[in-house]
């Protein structure tokens, strides 16, 4: 059980384009959705905590006009990366929990911005 | 200083060894513990919830120190398939954050 699925697993897009990234929990309602970014032999770092039906909390430094979140139901949580740049190339993974349970992890979005 | 800290890494052991790894956290009312471990360019994957009893599965014991506010993970008999970060990770109250430590890095040799 607690299956979360993301999509696409991985996307290759042109500078100045926009990528949409799906996060969905398969057999359980997620009250809560994370985002997080992770850089090659680095950690990972939260980006924004989603709830459900509710604005998206951002960590420092994350641009929310860029990263646009939505979490519009208890088991679907998009992010988009508009305008995307090539710095922004890298590991996207979401997560979900309900209540206080362990965090179930996506299989992850590798973008590549050429 | 960080909300959850890990040994620095990395880890270098021979095949069967027994390792420990231990991640402290700052916030005494933190609720919920759990090891994870991720290989190169996957996703982490939780491996045990921490209880304050301890708990053991298989080759692997985590326990929770409230007063001191550490957890750990003692792996037993490494297999070289134990190779990859471990992350532990500590949800905050009423069920809030998660947050997570920087990571151990595991390398199991023959």
């Amino acid at each position: 059980g607690a299956v979360v699925s993301q999509h696409p697993s991985r996307v290759i897009c042109k500078s100045g384009t926009s990528v949409k990234i799906e996060c969905r929990s398969l057999d359980f309602q997620a009250t809560t959705m994370f985002w997080y970014r992770q850089f090659p032999k680095q950690s990972l770092m939260l980006m924004a905590t989603s709830n459900e039906g509710s604005k998206a909390t951002y960590e420092q430094g994350v641009e929310k006009d860029k990263f646009l979140i939505n979490h519009a139901s208890l088991t679907l949580s998009t992010l988009t990366v508009t305008s995307a740049h090539p710095e922004d190339s890298s590991f996207y993974i979401c997560s979900a929990r309900t209540g206080n349970s362990p965090l179930h992890f996506g299989n992850g979005t590798r973008l590549t911005v050429t | 200083r960080k909300e959850v800290e890990q040994d620095p890494g990395p880890f270098n052991v021979p095949e069967g060894a027994t390792v420990a790894f231990n991640c402290t956290y700052s916030n005494s009312a933190s609720q919920s513990f759990f090891w994870y471990r991720q290989d190169c360019r996957k996703e982490p994957k939780l491996l045990m919830s921490v209880y304050s009893s301890g708990n053991e599965d298989g080759r692997f014991t985590a326990q929770l120190n409230r007063a001191s506010q550490y957890i750990s993970l003692l792996i037993r008999d490494s297999k070289l398939s134990d190779s990859a970060t471990y992350l532990c990770v500590v949800n905050g109250v009423n069920a809030g954050k998660s947050t997570f430590g920087d990571g151990t890095t595991l390398t199991v040799k023959p």
